[in-house]
């Protein structure tokens, strides 16, 4: 199993604030890494595929990048609703996600 | 748009089989090349893959719950349905279906989710 290790569990920050959330694999994923965020009672949303793609309607403040075994997702200036739970997702063999990082206000 | 329902019991007793369908709506299961998949999130805990199918039978199985698990898809009913036997507590989460474009792959479009408790 491909375990995927996410940091920090939670973090505090402000409107307005750049954020960076790591993820880090227990082996080469190569760059088959996700990103994904969650909003309180609603269903995960794709934000970054391939580390660093963004997904169609996903605003140009996220950015993700990384290759192997570390990865980092951005988020620049930091609005109201991005406040949620964010998970890596390693899809290189089977699929297996991060534990997540809340961000909080 | 494409839409995916979960539908099934709330409620599951312990050692008993756990079943759920997945109702997609907006589009065709046979007619895409996307995979189906099952993911599970126990309360205030992270999301884990079940497993996926593809519209000809295929399926994919997460090795730590591959024993207790059974995909199936029905076409003429543009669904696809999920079957955990040997329950226990631990199986209780909320349970999503989702739809993804390579296995193992990225998960675009979602269920809003179907609580499954197991208790006696």
């Amino acid at each position: 199993d491909i375990q995927m290790t996410q940091s920090p569990s939670t973090l505090s920050a402000s409107v307005g604030d750049r954020v960076t959330i790591t993820c880090r694999a227990s082996q080469s994923v190569s760059s088959w890494l996700a990103w994904y965020q969650q909003r309180p009672g609603k269903a995960p949303r794709l934000l970054i595929y391939k580390a660093s793609s963004l997904e169609s309607g996903v605003s140009l403040r996220f950015s993700g990048s990384g290759f192997g075994t570390d990865f980092t997702l951005t988020i620049s200036s930091l609005q109201p609703d991005d406040f949620a739970t964010y998970y890596c997702q390693q899809y290189k063999t089977y699929s297996t996600f991060g534990q997540g990082t809340k961000l909080e206000i | 748009q494409l839409q995916m329902q979960e539908s099934g019991p709330g409620l599951v007793r312990p050692s008993e089989t756990l079943s759920l369908t997945c109702s997609v709506s907006g589009g065709s299961i046979s007619g895409s090349s996307y995979y189906w998949g099952w993911i599970r999130q126990p309360p205030g805990k992270g999301l884990e893959w079940i497993g996926s199918i593809f519209h000809s039978g295929n399926t994919y199985y997460n090795p730590s719950l591959n024993s207790r698990v059974h995909i199936s898809v029905d076409t003429s009913q543009n669904q696809f349905s999920l079957d955990l036997s040997a329950v226990t507590a631990a199986d209780t989460a909320l349970y999503s279906c989702a739809r993804h474009s390579l296995q193992p792959g990225t998960y675009d479009i979602w269920g809003q989710g179907t609580m499954v408790t197991v208790s006696s």
